[in-house]
């Protein structure tokens, strides 16, 4: 089975914080998206990557960067945390060709205080 | 740009009724089309795709069909049942990453 493995499920951070959620997939994937699930607004992309050391900006990359120096692993860094990036965050992979589907984390809860 | 546009639930519906999920898209040349399901406390999982016009994608019961001449995928099911009870998303991959829609709530009570 394919897993992708979020490092937290539940994180509370303070305002100003730098904030790092980590994502883990064993598929040797070489596609890896971050998102943001708000409810009313659905899933918007923050960022992904397609390569080690690739990354492209999603729809909402504002106030966010990411990292990919290994394939399997793709990090979310918040610089400076702030309340409204108060969300649940989502990670996923796929490979590069063929149906494109995409598998997903469980989620990391962020609380920003 | 491409998007995706699926009705506003939430949906609450008796057990063993008849559900449909309306999603409607706009998009460039042929993309592919999906429901994903996101059940209480989880990630998001394939429940069912379609890859060109016509094709009928179906998984535990449910079923869509690409229909092109109304750019439509609308999610069917004949009979839920309380274990259906989650979020579901329409999503299309044409030239981009996956466009999502933002999801209907469904809640099927006994």
């Amino acid at each position: 089975d394919v897993k992708v493995t979020q490092s937290s499920r539940y994180l509370v951070k303070r305002t100003g914080e730098k904030v790092f959620l980590e994502c883990v997939q064993d598929m040797d994937h070489e596609n890896m998206f971050w998102y943001r699930q708000d409810p009313g607004l659905g899933l918007r992309l923050i960022y992904f990557s397609y390569d080690v050391k690739m990354k492209e900006k999603g729809d909402i990359p504002e106030g966010y960067s990411v990292s990919r120096e290994k394939k399997e692993r793709f990090s979310l860094i918040l610089e400076s945390a702030s309340t409204n990036q108060t969300s649940m965050y989502l990670c996923a992979s796929s490979f590069a060709t063929g149906k494109n589907i995409q598998y997903f984390g469980a989620g990391t809860r962020l609380s920003v205080l | 740009g491409d998007s995706v546009t699926q009705m506003e639930g939430p949906v609450t519906l008796s057990e063993e009724a008849f559900l449909t999920i309306n999603c409607t898209y706009t998009a460039t040349g042929y993309p592919s089309l999906f429901w994903y399901v996101q059940y209480p406390g989880e990630g998001l999982q394939l429940l069912l795709k379609a890859t060109k016009a016509d094709d009928k994608g179906s998984n535990k019961g449910f079923e869509a069909t690409y229909r092109k001449e109304t750019t439509s995928f609308h999610l069917e099911k004949g009979s839920v049942q309380v274990s259906d009870s989650a979020v579901y998303f329409c999503a299309l991959r044409g030239n981009t990453p996956l466009v999502f829609g933002k999801g209907t709530r469904l809640s099927v009570i006994a």
